[in-house]
């Protein structure tokens, strides 16, 4: 059955960096694309990036670009998310989803469990 | 750069009774727009996809409409398990958006 665990998640200082890992299993990882969303305590669902099943185009929500980078390993089955200068803004639970479809377009059918970053001094 | 804006924030139900919420896009999005359920420390569940196409093993009284700007997610005859926060997706295009989200509260 397909599975997304999201990894990495930790308290860290504002202007820090942090890497996010999300490993999938249980279908062809390399064909299709992923999305990082993620979810402020409390608050409502926030797209932040997406990248294309081959690695090569990405995508981001305004309020990371120039401070985050999507990229993954089909070698492997992992995505990542590198998120450097980190804001207070910025703590959420981030979810890695797979839309059913293998392009950037399409309902998002497979969650992960989320894993929780808290930007705190 | 499309936005979703979703109706009510909030709504209190007693149980058999309807709920209609809405989200309204910035400009046309055909029926790319998807609808999750999300329940209290768990990830989002799909409920309905392009607008209105059901989703195998969601309950039928699940139900979707809408195309353009302007669409419905429509529970008939509320049950207690619905309580939960739903949200509407677009996906026509880059970058992808959520509605703001609907709590829903049982009486």
């Amino acid at each position: 059955q397909v599975q997304l665990v999201e990894s990495g998640g930790d308290v860290v200082q504002p202007g820090r960096s942090l890497r996010l890992s999300c490993a999938a299993s249980g279908f062809t990882f390399s064909g299709y694309a992923i999305h990082w969303v993620r979810q402020a305590p409390g608050k409502g669902l926030e797209w932040v990036a997406v990248v294309s099943y081959d690695g090569i185009n990405k995508y981001y929500a305004d309020s990371v670009k120039g401070r985050f980078t999507i990229s993954r390993d089909n070698s492997n089955n992992t995505l990542y998310l590198q998120m450097n200068s980190l804001r207070s803004e910025d703590t959420a639970v981030y979810y890695c989803a797979r839309p059913n479809s293998g392009t950037y377009y399409g309902p998002v059918d497979y969650w992960g469990q989320g894993t929780l970053v808290t930007v705190s001094s | 750069e499309i936005v979703l804006t979703q109706s009510p924030d909030f709504q209190s139900v007693t149980p058999k009774e309807k709920v209609t919420i809405t989200c309204r896009a910035s400009q046309s999005i055909g029926s790319n727009l998807h609808w999750y359920q999300q329940k209290p420390d768990q990830s989002p569940k799909l409920l309905i996809k392009y607008a209105s196409q059901s989703i195998s093993g969601v309950p039928s009284r699940f139900s979707g409409s809408g195309s353009g700007t302007d669409f419905t997610l429509t529970i008939n005859s509320l049950e207690a398990e619905d309580a939960a926060a739903y949200y509407c997706h677009q996906s026509s295009s880059l970058p992808h958006a959520f509605g703001g989200g609907t709590k829903v509260e049982i009486k």
